[in-house]
């Protein structure tokens, strides 16, 4: 059973458009969730979090997005630059268990046309 | 810098043989994991680790053993290796308690 969904599978937007990727979640006990990106021929890398306790965080043109009652959250990417093109992978947690085992979705690879 | 190193890079395999895939980090991180990312399938895991000497099976474990004989050294081993295995693989290691997850640079596995 997978934990977490994401969408869509892949996605192409110009440069300066907004981009919007979007992930679920099964499990009530999760109340932390990261967002990771991974550039070709590398790991992937942390880009942005958030709590439960927040429905918003921002960090540069990256903010992550949080609806703890639709159990859904979401990554806008705004001002979208050809160097933001990689796979971002959403995640869920329960943060402050011994193990703290991240659960991620099926990634975005997503391309920015200049 | 703290860091993920995974060893090696590429590998090539014959079916049938042996491969240990290799992961040290020197991040004094206790929890250790063993992914492997395919096309539409993500990150998928498949053995984990506390600390030295203990080793679990994550969700895909079959075909797959892990051992852990330091804080710092995490293995993955294939002993009887198969083409469904191509895939490339990555380690991570995270902070007990934490979540966040610093990731190796991965090893690209052919199995032929």
């Amino acid at each position: 059973q997978q934990q977490v969904r994401q969408s869509p599978q892949s996605l192409t937007v110009w440069e300066g458009g907004t981009t919007v990727l979007t992930c679920s979640y099964e499990d009530s006990t999760f109340n932390y969730f990261p967002w990771y990106q991974q550039f070709p021929g590398e790991g992937p890398a942390l880009l942005i979090s958030i709590l439960s306790v927040s429905d918003k965080k921002e960090d540069g043109r990256f903010t992550t997005f949080f609806n703890k009652r639709e159990k859904k959250l979401s990554l806008h990417i705004i001002d979208s630059q050809p160097g933001d093109s990689a796979t971002y992978f959403c995640a869920a947690s329960e943060r402050g268990s011994a193990l703290g085992r991240l659960h991620f979705g099926a990634g975005t690879q997503l391309i920015v046309i200049p | 810098e703290a860091a993920v190193t995974q060893s090696p890079r590429n590998k090539v395999a014959v079916t049938g043989g042996k491969v240990t895939l290799s992961c040290n980090q020197t991040n004094n991180h206790n929890n250790m994991y063993w992914y492997r990312q395919d096309t539409g399938h993500g990150l998928r895991l498949i053995h984990y680790s506390y600390g030295a000497g203990s080793t679990e099976k994550g969700d895909i474990p079959d075909g797959y053993k892990a051992s852990r004989p330091s804080q710092e050294n995490f293995s993955l081993i294939l002993e009887l290796a198969t083409p469904s295995q191509t895939s490339v693989y990555f380690c991570a290691s995270g902070d007990l308690g934490n979540s966040d997850y610093t990731f190796g640079s991965g090893t690209r596995l052919l199995v032929i």
